[in-house]
């Protein structure tokens, strides 16, 4: 059973527009939130995470949006650059087990001029 | 310093063939993480060590799988009879978590395995 999804597998955005990648989980348990970005032939890399106590981070360009009761955090990245194209993995944390985190399957975000 | 890296890059291996993965962390990470990605997936959580104690490995597909970090720091994931559905990218990463309380985890570019 996949905890984690990611029903859209690939998303494609004119750059200087807003990005918007949306992820579900079934486990109330899960007490932390994290989407990594992953380029070809290299390994995820963190971007933005958020706790379960919160409803929404920001970094920058880069907003985490937490909805608890539907279970659904999103990605907001705005404006969109030809950089960010790349796979996007949602991931969470189960409540107390810090040490295992539980991925979807990945967005394709693919950022055109 | 360095990322995390991890050898070999690739690895083609006939079925029925052992082969063995190696990890470096960032030093003086203390924990250690090894996940398993298919095509199109998203990694899988295979095992974690804090140090050289392997606390978790509810994640290995099977008794062919088996992990060791001998003295704390490089690890290895050793895979023996090789099948085709191991065919995967495997993917470590390391991080200075204490446990209960999160740290971001640094992952390693991968071995991207192939079994014949």
């Amino acid at each position: 059973d996949q905890q984690v999804k990611q029903n859209s597998p690939s998303l494609s955005v004119q750059e200087g527009r807003i990005s918007i990648l949306n992820c579900d989980y079934t486990n109330s348990m899960f007490d932390y939130f994290l989407w990594y970005k992953k380029y070809p032939a290299e390994g995820p890399t963190f971007l933005i995470s958020i706790s379960s106590i919160k409803d929404k981070n920001e970094d920058g360009r880069f907003t985490v949006f937490l909805n608890k009761s539907a279970k659904h955090l999103s990605l907001h990245i705005v404006p969109s650059q030809p950089g960010d194209s790349a796979v996007y993995f949602c991931a969470a944390s189960p409540k107390g087990l810090a040490d295992k985190l539980i991925f979807g399957t990945g967005t394709r975000l693919q950022v055109f001029p | 310093g360095a990322g995390v890296s991890q050898s070999p890059r690739y690895k083609v291996a006939k079925r029925g063939q052992d082969v063995a993965l190696r990890c470096d962390p960032i030093s003086g990470h203390v924990s250690l993480f090894w996940y398993q990605q298919a095509l199109g997936q998203g990694p899988e959580f295979l095992t974690y060590f804090q140090n050289e104690a392997q606390l978790d490995k509810s994640g290995l597909p099977s008794d062919r799988f088996f992990a060791e970090r001998p003295e704390g720091s490089v690890s290895t994931l050793k895979i023996q009879r090789t099948q085709q559905e191991d065919s995967a990218v495997y993917l470590c990463a390391s991080s200075l978590e204490v446990r209960l309380s999160y740290n971001e985890q640094f992952f390693g570019p991968g071995t991207r395995l192939t079994v014949l």
